[in-house]
């Protein structure tokens, strides 16, 4: 099956700029999830969305980050205006159903920010 | 608050050398654990898990896992690894019942594997 699409792959913005990452999940994953990875650490949970509905965002910085998931399916992240210190690896997963124990998280290769 | 632990930035092994990868979190509550195993160039995926039964848990590529609960750890392990496993590997944890997406990840170890 085709994997979690995500674009654009790279992007490098000035600060205070905006920037829009896009996401598709696998064909039938109901939960998607937005990550940010920082150099030299691991995954950050942002935001995870159960089909379009928000489940936890209790980390995404909301003066600046927003998602969005219209349709259950496709998603959207931005930042406006970007920070020096968002330039990270933006990472999408999905998963069929976001609880229970049998549900693997599938992860996108990431959408790499440089902000200047 | 929940945090993982990985006691190694960077691990360099010559082939067919056993490797062993530490993992320690803190949470009190009952826990499902993770690695996760990043190729060069490549995404995040899952090498194994754990969320009940067994504590010796088996994944792909020969690895495996034993959760010791009484030490809060997560090991990884591998007999002998070859080159093809050389990639930087995360230990994770998310509260059993919770909501699956909030994993909290180590900050990851390096293995390189020499030929």
């Amino acid at each position: 099956e085709a994997g979690v699409a995500q674009s654009p792959r790279y992007k490098i913005i000035e600060k205070r700029q905006s920037v829009a990452f896009w996401c598709n999940p696998i064909s039938g994953h109901a939960t998607l999830y937005w990550y940010q990875q920082i150099l030299g650490q691991g995954p950050k949970l942002l935001i995870q969305f159960q089909n379009n509905g928000v489940v936890d965002d209790s980390q995404l910085p909301k003066d600046r980050f927003s998602a969005e998931r219209l349709k259950g399916v496709d998603s959207t992240l931005k930042i406006q205006p970007a920070k020096l210190e968002d330039s990270a690896v933006y990472l999408c997963a999905s998963s069929r159903l976001g609880q229970g124990a049998g549900n693997t998280i599938y992860f996108g290769e990431g959408s790499w920010l440089t902000v200047v | 608050a929940q945090s993982v632990s990985q006691h190694n930035h960077h691990v360099i092994l010559s082939e067919a050398a056993s490797l062993e990868l530490g993992c320690n979190y803190s949470y009190g509550g009952t826990v499902n654990l993770f690695w996760y195993v990043q190729y060069p160039g490549q995404h995040l995926q899952l090498l194994l898990k754990y969320f009940s039964g067994d504590p010796l848990v088996k994944g792909i590529k020969g690895f495996e896992a034993e959760f010791i609960k009484s030490k809060f750890s997560f090991n990884l392990r591998k007999p002998s690894v070859q080159w093809s496993d050389t990639a930087e590997y995360f230990c994770a944890v998310n509260l059993r019942g919770g909501s699956q997406g909030n994993l909290i990840f180590g900050k990851g170890t390096k293995l390189s594997v020499k030929p």
